[in-house]
């Protein structure tokens, strides 16, 4: 498995402002993703985070709103932009390293409240 | 498209004892992989344990074990000797092995394992 960190842990914003949430991986992986999770709940795909190409964004999630960087194999960020209170969840990033994808290691999540 | 579905949102056990909780999922694929991760309260996902669907034999780790039912699109997770550390939100998750979601993670709603001791 890896280890993976996730900065801020936890922040709060006003609305109309951007965060940039940083996802590090302690060893190289193949691919990373992007969840959200809104408190209590199950957790729903944003985006698969490609290195050297554009993210691949699942239904419902715009690259205006959560633009994603994957500069190299351990690294990516998400941006939250132009926040309004119903983007207070948890965000949480993944990497797999295989091309099956069939382990996903998670890292301790961003708890985001927008006020 | 994938689908799971975790019709228990609460369960308890008492310590020492047995609990299972309850999945079932739905796929077009014929290649896919099925997993329960656990979120303690820290909220690091950790992944309890994956059974291929290729495989006929339950996957087991330790004192988790899973009742896969391939007709009947059905994964269970059985805890054994319950532990205070056991109490975490369960999630049941699928991934396909091809198709357009290949590759994609797909969770149920979780159900909340309440540990007595």
């Amino acid at each position: 498995s890896a280890v993976i960190s996730q900065k801020p842990s936890r922040d709060i914003c006003q609305r109309g402002t951007s965060l940039t949430i940083q996802c590090q991986v302690d060893s190289q992986v193949t691919m990373m993703f992007w969840y959200r999770q809104q408190p209590g709940q199950s957790l729903t795909l944003i985006a698969t985070a490609n290195q050297g190409s554009e993210a691949t964004y699942e239904s419902g999630f715009v690259i205006d709103k959560f633009p994603i960087s994957r500069p190299n194999l351990t690294f990516s960020t998400l941006t939250v932009s132009n926040m309004s209170p119903e983007d207070s969840s948890i965000y949480l990033c993944s990497g797999a390293r295989d091309y099956s994808y069939n382990e996903q290691f998670f890292g301790p999540g961003t708890r985001l409240t927008v006020l | 498209a994938q689908t799971v579905t975790q019709s228990q949102p609460e369960m308890s056990v008492q310590e020492a004892e047995t609990v299972t909780l309850s999945c079932t999922y739905d796929t077009s694929e014929s290649d896919y992989y099925l997993f329960w991760y656990k979120q303690p309260p820290s909220r690091q996902m950790i992944l309890v344990i994956r059974q291929e669907a290729y495989k006929q034999q339950n996957a087991t780790e330790n004192r988790f074990s899973v009742n896969f039912q391939k007709a009947a699109k059905s994964f269970s997770l059985k805890i054994s000797d319950s532990q205070l550390g056991d109490a975490a939100m369960y999630f049941c998750a699928s991934l396909n092995a091809g198709g357009t979601s290949y590759g994609k993670l797909t969770f149920g709603q979780g159900t909340i394992l309440t540990v007595h001791p």
